[in-house]
């Protein structure tokens, strides 16, 4: 069971470039999310999605775009690199079902640095 | 806007000690609560999870209580393992108006853990 997976592991980008990290799981889950991790700061959601064709800005949506054509795929585009914008980055999935009880199943992240 | 706020780290054990990681948080609504456990190269793996007021969470010897009054969600172990040497993140998930939380997280800024033998 390969869960939620991401690809690539590792990216190197010059400033201005653009590139879509791939998120992919095979649970079936309803929601998918994008956080990006940085020292100091926890993780921060920067989109999310409730399900096929519908996406929503997070706490940190500028410099990113999503979209979300099937259940099981959720890419994140980085339209124009910037240095800021270091960092990993965790995509992430659960199921729609109990209210109180969402708990999140993450990729094995992706590291982008962006010289 | 809902926030959570762990202990500073990292932390450093020896082998067999009591272990507490504080996490306090404020929301909006009434939240879930998670700790979530990051080994080296990994991604995020659900630790424990409350959902109500003065339930407790537990697993691989963790535990932590939901403490509404105080507004706090401490991590506990008695006896820590060189293998629970790792990052730790609390979490909270609260509902919105219709009742959903969409998967989505606010998470504190994670407490680095090594214990040494």
């Amino acid at each position: 069971n390969a869960g939620v997976t991401q690809t690539p592991k590792f990216q190197v980008l010059k400033t201005g470039q653009s590139m879509t990290l791939q998120c992919a799981q095979d649970m079936n889950h309803e929601y998918m999310s994008w956080y990006r991790q940085d020292p100091g700061m926890g993780l921060r959601l920067i989109h999310y999605s409730v399900g096929a064709g519908i996406t929503d800005q997070g706490e940190v949506p500028n410099g990113y775009n999503v979209s979300r054509s099937t259940t099981e795929d959720f890419p994140l585009r980085l339209l124009s690199a910037a240095p800021s914008q270091t960092s990993v980055y965790f995509c992430a999935s659960s199921r729609r079902g109990a209210r109180r009880y969402s708990p999140l199943h993450f990729g094995n992240g992706t590291r982008l640095t962006v010289t | 806007g809902d926030s959570v706020t762990q202990m500073e780290g990292p932390v450093t054990l020896s082998e067999e000690a009591f272990l507490t990681i504080n996490c306090t948080y404020t929301a909006t609504g009434y939240p879930s609560l998670f700790w979530y456990v990051q080994y080296p190269g990994e991604g995020l793996q659900l630790l424990l999870k409350a959902t109500k007021a003065d339930d407790k969470g537990s697993n691989k010897g963790f535990e932590a209580t939901y403490r509404k009054e105080t507004t706090s969600f401490h991590l506990e172990k008695g006896s820590v393992q060189v293998s629970d040497s790792a990052v730790y993140f609390c979490a909270l998930s609260d509902l919105n108006a219709g009742g959903t939380s969409y998967g989505k997280l606010t998470f504190g800024q994670g407490t680095i853990l090594t214990v040494h033998p």
